[in-house]
């Protein structure tokens, strides 16, 4: 199955599932996006990142999908675990700066 | 791997202190960033750096100073420290242009009393 959040600050899902984290952005010039996760205590983890002349990018266990036309971001986690929950963050960049979206909170459900 | 070293993981100071977070770096980056953390409003950048001796203003600069004498070294300072400075406060380096993941260190929780 999967857990999918429009946006929403937090996503509960179920061990096993698939899950789906979106993000909008608000710069259409931006050409870089990153995804980062934050567990309780540490600082923001690199996940994923992917450039505008992409659509999609798979890494471990995670892909990002871009959709320009609406400036939507996602990252599916598969088969999610424990250790996945966790604040995941979308980033978009502008010159030096990153503008970070607001964070939504995975928890992982045994 | 990239690290991204702050000095302090916990700090407790009065209104009015003079504050030092440090940050340092093991990868040669060019490029450094303090951000601040608060519930419901993200992160947010304070100052930047491209390069030694040079900084850049953030989003919200004020009340913060930075420095930058080593290219490995980034240190945030609140001139005279009052309580809504009370945060988490995250340092960040990366190489090159804007097209490069930034790396964090695991932030310093500091209040002020």
């Amino acid at each position: 199955g999967e857990s999918v959040g429009l946006h929403l600050p937090t996503l509960s899902v179920q061990e096993g599932d698939n899950s789906i984290i979106n993000c909008a952005y608000s710069n259409s010039a931006s050409d870089y996006f990153i995804w980062y996760k934050q567990e309780s205590g540490k600082g923001p983890q690199f996940i994923i990142d992917i450039r505008s002349n992409m659509d999609k990018r798979q890494g471990q266990r995670v892909t990002v999908l871009l959709n320009k036309t609406v400036k939507h971001l996602s990252l599916q986690i598969a088969a999610t675990q424990p250790g996945d929950s966790a604040v995941y963050f979308c980033a978009e960049n502008g010159d030096y700066k990153l503008s970070f979206g607001a964070g939504t909170t995975v928890t992982v459900r045994a | 791997d990239v690290k991204v070293t702050q000095s302090s993981r916990y700090l407790v100071k009065r209104t009015g202190e003079k504050v030092f977070l440090e940050c340092v770096q093991d990868m040669d980056h060019e490029n450094m960033f303090w951000y601040r953390q608060d519930p419901g409003l993200g992160l947010r950048l304070i100052y930047f750096s491209y390069d030694v001796k040079m900084k850049e203003k953030g989003d919200i600069p004020e009340g913060y100073s930075v420095s930058r004498e080593k290219k490995e070294r980034f240190s945030l300072i609140l001139e005279s420290a009052s309580t809504n400075q009370t945060s988490m406060y995250l340092c960040a380096s990366n190489s090159g242009g804007p097209g490069q993941p930034q790396h964090f260190g695991d932030g310093t929780r500091l209040s002020i009393l």
